[in-house]
C-alpha cells in the first residue's frame, strides 16, 4: 500500500487559512470515509484533530475542518496562529483492513 | 484521563530483536484496539499494524508479516510489540495508539526511540 501523497510543505501568514491535500486511490480515499488527519510536535506523540473526514474530536478548535472530493482530502486551518506551526499527516482506512498514512506537510506560519 | 505509556529507549544490534510496551489507563481496555505505528528519522507515520480486541488477533501490516508481533496482557492492560531481525532501517520511533478500529486513533503513547547500530 503506498503513502498518501501529501506535499512536504505549506505556509502561511497569522490570521490567513491553509489548506493541506492529502491524495490517494480508490482503494482508500475514494472508496472509505475514514480519513483521519494528525498534528505530530517534536517529542510528542500525534494528536488527533479531524475523524471520519470532517467530525473534530471534543477540545480540538473550531479552527481545523477537513473534506473530501474523490481520491483527495483536505485539511483547512483558519485563522492561522503560530502554535499550529507543526507537521501534519493525514491517514485513511484501506482495503485489505490496513490504514495507509501520508508522507507529512510541515506548516510553517510567517 | 486516557493515558497511554510506552517503555523506554533501546539501542539493539542488527539482527537483534526488541521489545517495546504500552501501558493503558483510563479506559476500558478491551473496547479499543491498539495499533502501532513507526517513524523513521526524516521520514513520515508507517502504520505497522493493530491488536484487535473483538477477536484477540493481531493483524500486521505486509512490511511486517514475518517479523513482528503483537499481543497484549488484559491482566496488566498492557500491550506489547516485538520485532526481530532488526536493520539499520528499522532505527525509528515507534507509536502505540488508541483506536476506534482502523478509523481513527485518539490517544498516543509518548513514543519510543529504537536505535539500531553495530
Amino acid at each position: 500500500q503506498s503513502a498518501l501523497t501529501q506535499p512536504a510543505a505549506v505556509s502561511g501568514s497569522p490570521g490567513q487559512s491553509i489548506t493541506i491535500s492529502c491524495t490517494g486511490t480508490s482503494s482508500d480515499i475514494g472508496t472509505y470515509s475514514f480519513v483521519s488527519w494528525y498534528q505530530l510536535r517534536p517529542g510528542e506523540g500525534p494528536k488527533l484533530l479531524i475523524f471520519d473526514v470532517n467530525d473534530r474530536p471534543s477540545g480540538v478548535s473550531d479552527r481545523f475542518s477537513g473534506s473530501k472530493s474523490g481520491n483527495t482530502a483536505s485539511l483547512t486551518i483558519s485563522r492561522l496562529q503560530a502554535e499550529d506551526e507543526s507537521d501534519y499527516y493525514c491517514a485513511s482506512f484501506a482495503s485489505s483492513n490496513s490504514v495507509v498514512f501520508g508522507g507529512g506537510t510541515k506548516l510553517t506560519v510567517l | 484521563q486516557v493515558q497511554l505509556v510506552q517503555s523506554g529507549p533501546d539501542i539493539k544490534k542488527p539482527g537483534a530483536s526488541v521489545r517495546v510496551s504500552c501501558k493503558a489507563s483510563g479506559y476500558g481496555f478491551l473496547a479499543y484496539g491498539v495499533t502501532w505505528v513507526r517513524q523513521a528519522r526524516g521520514q513520515g507515520l508507517e502504520w505497522m499494524g493493530w491488536f484487535d480486541p473483538t477477536n484477540a488477533k493481531p493483524h500486521y501490516a505486509q512490511d511486517f508479516l514475518d517479523r513482528v508481533t503483537m499481543t497484549t496482557d488484559t491482566s496488566t492492560t498492557t500491550a506489547s510489540l516485538e520485532m526481530r531481525n532488526l536493520t539499520f532501517e528499522d532505527t525509528a520511533i515507534y507509536y502505540c495508539a488508541r483506536g476506534g478500529r482502523l478509523h481513527w486513533f485518539d490517544s498516543w503513547g509518548q513514543g519510543t526511540r529504537i536505535t539500531v547500530s553495530s
